[in-house]
């Protein structure tokens, strides 16, 4: 069955440190992994998206994510957070055969001063 | 470029009573998406059209729910009659195309309470 997990329900880091919000996908073929990023009362905000090649793929914001096939994860990643990175963050993975969407549940980041 | 348009951004109904919501995508996007996204959780795929046709409505509660997108451009989300489980925020998305790594883009979103 396709899925997307995101382990961590919340993430507590402090600011100028690096910060990781992982995510491991199950999905037929090629996935295409995204990362979306959601403030309070907003849609969701594209952050960065993997479809081949190079497995570090760098986004909006200064943030990237790594894809590693051999472990299914695709982790977000920043190297030094910021306070205004405080928000719910959600990994996507869209099936190469059937073409649908399937999003994590999202995990809450708190970036403290 | 103008992202996608939603309205309205709140709605407060009795349960029983119906609701409609409005999307207006990303100009030349030919897919659009409805999402549901229940507090604390992600989003979950509604109905999925593309250009004026229904691509994927596994998951519309096909009892209470509908949507159509008639021209092809803009669409609307119906709920009739809404229960209090309903509750949710209701997330329009568009893309260029259905298939491939075409991103998808997210409008502001309506928050619907049903009491």
């Amino acid at each position: 069955a396709q899925s997307v997990a995101q382990p961590e329900d919340q993430v507590n880091v402090a600011e100028g440190n690096p910060l990781t919000v992982k995510c491991t996908y199950s999905v037929s073929g090629n996935p295409y992994l995204f990362w979306y990023v959601q403030y309070p009362n907003r849609g969701l905000q594209f952050l960065l998206k993997y479809i081949t090649g190079d497995n570090l793929v760098k986004g909006s914001y200064g943030f990237e994510a790594e894809f590693n096939k051999s472990q299914t994860s695709f982790h977000l990643k920043k190297p030094s957070a910021l306070v205004s990175d405080s928000a719910l963050y959600f990994c996507a993975v869209r099936d190469f055969y059937f073409n649908k969407f399937y999003f994590g549940s999202g995990t809450k980041l708190n970036v403290k001063p | 470029e103008a992202g996608v348009a939603q309205s309205p951004r709140y709605k407060i109904i009795e349960k029983r009573q119906s609701v409609a919501f409005w999307c207006n995508p990303i100009s030349g996007h030919a897919t659009l998406y409805w999402y549901q996204q229940i507090l604390g959780q992600g989003p979950k795929l509604l109905i999925q059209f593309q250009n004026n046709g229904v691509v994927d409505d596994s998951q519309l509660p096909k009892d209470r729910f509908s949507a159509e997108r008639l021209k092809g451009v803009d669409s609307t989300l119906k709920i009739q009659p809404a229960k209090l489980e309903d509750s949710a925020v209701y997330l329009c998305a568009s893309s260029l195309r259905r298939q491939g790594p075409d991103t998808q883009y997210f409008g502001p979103g309506t928050r619907l309470t049903v009491l």
